[in-house]
């Protein structure tokens, strides 16, 4: 079956410095990856997607994120963070080869940036 | 363009009452989705909805829960009688179709408490 997991639940970072958030997919065929991410009392907002080609995608916000697919990871990215980062983000995998296309979220990250 | 929109935003009930929730996609989303998200946890679909047609209810307990779009617009979930257990986020999300590589549209949520 396929899953996804997000290994922290909470990552700290100061601002300025680069940041990831980890996720690790596991499916049975070609999997299409999703970052999603929750700001309080907010509704999910997509960030970026990989469905195929180049591993490194660049999303919303000067977000990017890394398709490894012999580590099975599609970690989350930015070089340099922004306090307005702070919030909850979402990986979320939809198995191509499964019995299922349903779109499967990890747990959640939160993000924390300090000033 | 006006996003998904959901209401109630918070609700408090005392358990066996009833409860509805109410969601108005994106104009022109054929695709509904209401998704179910416990504290500390990832979205999990309860169900799917391609114009008026249920065509992925296995995660709703029908037992208790229903849902209809009668028009293939807005939609409505209800749950009778509510439970403890029921205390989540009820998400509402649209897409213009069920596309597998496409990105889903969130609505704020609707915050169930059952006392």
């Amino acid at each position: 079956a396929q899953s996804v997991a997000q290994p922290e639940d909470q990552v700290n970072v100061a601002e300025g410095n680069p940041l990831t958030v980890k996720c690790t997919y596991s499916v049975s065929g070609n999997p299409y990856l999703f970052w999603y991410v929750q700001y309080p009392n907010r509704g999910l907002q997509f960030l970026l997607k990989y469905i195929t080609g180049d591993n490194l995608v660049k999303g919303s916000y000067g977000f990017e994120a890394e398709f490894n697919k012999s580590q099975t990871s599609f970690h989350l990215k930015k070089p340099s963070a922004l306090v307005s980062d702070s919030a909850l983000y979402f990986c979320a995998v939809r198995d191509m080869g499964g019995a299922t296309n349903k779109l499967i979220f990890g747990t959640g990250t939160l993000l924390a940036v300090q000033p | 363009e006006a996003g998904v929109v959901q209401s109630p935003r918070y609700k408090i009930i005392e358990k066996k009452q009833p409860v509805a929730f109410w969601c108005n996609p994106i104009s022109g989303h054929n695709t509904l989705y209401w998704y179910l998200q416990n504290l500390g946890q990832g979205p999990e679909l309860l169900i799917r909805y391609e114009n008026e047609e249920a065509v992925d209810d296995s995660q709703l307990p029908k037992d208790r829960f229903s849902a209809e779009r009668l028009k293939g617009v807005d939609s409505t979930l209800k749950i009778q009688p509510a439970e403890l257990g029921d205390s989540a986020v009820y998400l509402c999300a649209s897409s213009p179709r069920d596309t597998l590589t496409g990105e889903l549209f969130f609505g704020e949520g609707s915050r169930l408490t059952v006392l």
